[in-house]
């Protein structure tokens, strides 16, 4: 089956410095990626999805400046939180969606601590 | 918007019985893929099994299986002889956008009794 990695799987960070999460598909070539967020004993929430080689599309009420998404290849999309808070200690769960396939496939998420 | 709704917030089973999970969903769309997820601790989200609005067989994966009610937008999974391995979380997702972004309910947590 389709594997997607994160690194790191758990960082702890001060607050007011930047962390950025990996995700990777492994094997297979991913246009869509998402990144979902997800608070302790709650669902997955959606904070935006990217497109191989262009701009990430925002939900409504997540700030791009604070969580700022790269997808510059097929097989590679990274999440900076930039100055980070400890309100933003969450687990941070990516998925990729196949260029060839329907299904998403998830990586095994990341944990942020922000202290 | 498209909403999916768990009104399920725990549920228990014993060992080998048979539990049902609700899942109802709103939707104007006519043609949309519904999935159920499962996240153990470890927090990997596994796909258990998914649905095409289209198809009106319900789909079957070994122990599992769903009731899928187009005209009433219900989509409940079924686990047959649960087993301890069971237990999780488990979501119930919409997709219907051209981007393919997962809606998901807010989830049933699942124990089940040895």
């Amino acid at each position: 089956g389709a594997v997607v990695s994160q690194h790191p799987s758990w960082v702890i960070c001060k607050s007011g410095t930047s962390v950025k999460i990996e995700c990777r598909s492994l094997d297979f070539q991913a246009t869509t990626m998402f990144w979902y967020r997800q608070f302790p004993k709650q669902s997955l929430m959606l904070m935006a999805t990217s497109n191989e080689g262009s701009k990430a599309t925002y939900e409504q009420g997540v700030e791009k400046d604070k969580f700022l998404i790269n997808h510059a290849s097929l097989t590679l999309s990274t999440l900076t939180v930039t100055s980070a808070h400890p309100e933003d200690s969450s687990f941070y769960i990516c998925s990729a969606r196949s260029t060839s396939a329907y299904e998403q496939y998830f990586g095994p998420g990341t944990r942020l601590t922000v202290t | 918007a498209q909403t999916v709704t768990q009104s399920q917030p725990e549920m228990s089973v014993q060992e080998a019985e048979t539990v049902t999970l609700s899942c109802t969903y709103d939707t104007s769309e006519s043609d949309y893929y519904l999935f159920w997820y499962k996240q153990p601790p470890s927090r990997q989200m596994i796909l258990v099994i998914r649905q095409e609005a289209y198809k009106q067989q319900n789909a079957t994966e070994n122990r599992f299986s769903v009731n899928f009610q187009k005209a009433a937008k219900s989509f409940s999974l079924k686990i047959s002889d649960s087993q301890l391995g069971d237990a999780a979380m488990y979501f119930c997702a919409y997709d219907g956008g051209s981007q393919g972004n997962l809606i998901f309910g807010k989830g049933t947590k699942l124990s089940v009794k040895p």
